[in-house]
């Protein structure tokens, strides 16, 4: 059974604080991505990675970056935690080029609160 | 570029009744659709898509979809609603081949599903 897994399902961090969110899937996947989910705006794309090492912003990449040194594992960062930054932040893998379908398998979600 | 708007956050159904969950979409080139499901706190499973096979679409859950081209529509129906089927569902809409795999989400409807 496919499977995407993320650190924490709650966090709770103080504004400034650096940030780390982890996500591991055991597909082989080569694509993975980093989204943040709030209420009314649907899911929105933060940053994608097609390989080991390589990075592509999303739609809102603007205080954060990510880090991708294995295949598996897709790692967001906040580099200094603001109060606009609390959201649910979703992980997700697809297989590269798989155009038939375009599928991408989804983690539980850590939802964040910085105060 | 690619939109999604889903008319209406919130719906309420009674037991029995029909769910219909409105998806209209923008697209440059030929789409491949999709539905998603968040139960509370989980993350999202894919419910169906569309990849320019059949234009009616079965799913899990006894849910299904019709791609309708000239109303650039993807509605999403299920004849009788369960309890269980209380969720927030996104529709989603693939980027081209030239953007990867990504995908273009909606802002969510949430379902409310009256005894």
């Amino acid at each position: 059974d496919v499977k995407v897994t993320q650190s924490s399902r709650y966090l709770v961090k103080r504004t400034g604080e650096k940030v780390f969110l982890e996500c591991v899937q055991d597909m082989d996947h080569e694509n993975m991505f980093w989204y943040r989910q709030d209420p009314g705006l649907g899911l929105r794309l933060i940053y994608f990675s097609y390989d080991v090492k390589m990075k592509e912003k999303g739609d809102i990449p603007e205080g954060y970056s990510v880090s991708r040194e294995k295949k598996e594992r897709f790692s967001l960062i906040l580099e200094s935690a603001s109060t606009n930054q609390t959201s649910m932040y979703l992980c997700a893998s697809s297989r590269f080029r798989d155009y038939s379908t375009y599928e991408q398998y989804f983690g539980p979600g850590t939802r964040l609160t910085v105060t | 570029a690619q939109s999604v708007t889903q008319l209406g956050s919130h719906v309420s159904v009674s037991e029995g009744a029909l769910v219909l969950l409105r998806c209209n979409y923008s697209s440059s080139v030929p789409p491949y659709l999709f539905w998603y499901v968040q139960y509370p706190n989980q993350g999202l499973q894919l419910l169906l898509k569309y990849t320019s096979a059949a234009t009616l679409v079965k799913g899990i859950n006894g849910f299904e979809a019709e791609f309708k081209k000239s109303e650039t529509s993807f509605h999403l129906t299920k004849p009788s609603a369960h309890m269980s089927d209380a969720a927030e569902y996104f529709c989603a809409v693939s980027r081209g081949k030239a953007a990867g795999n990504k995908l273009t989400f909606g802002g969510g409807t949430r379902v409310l599903v009256k005894p």
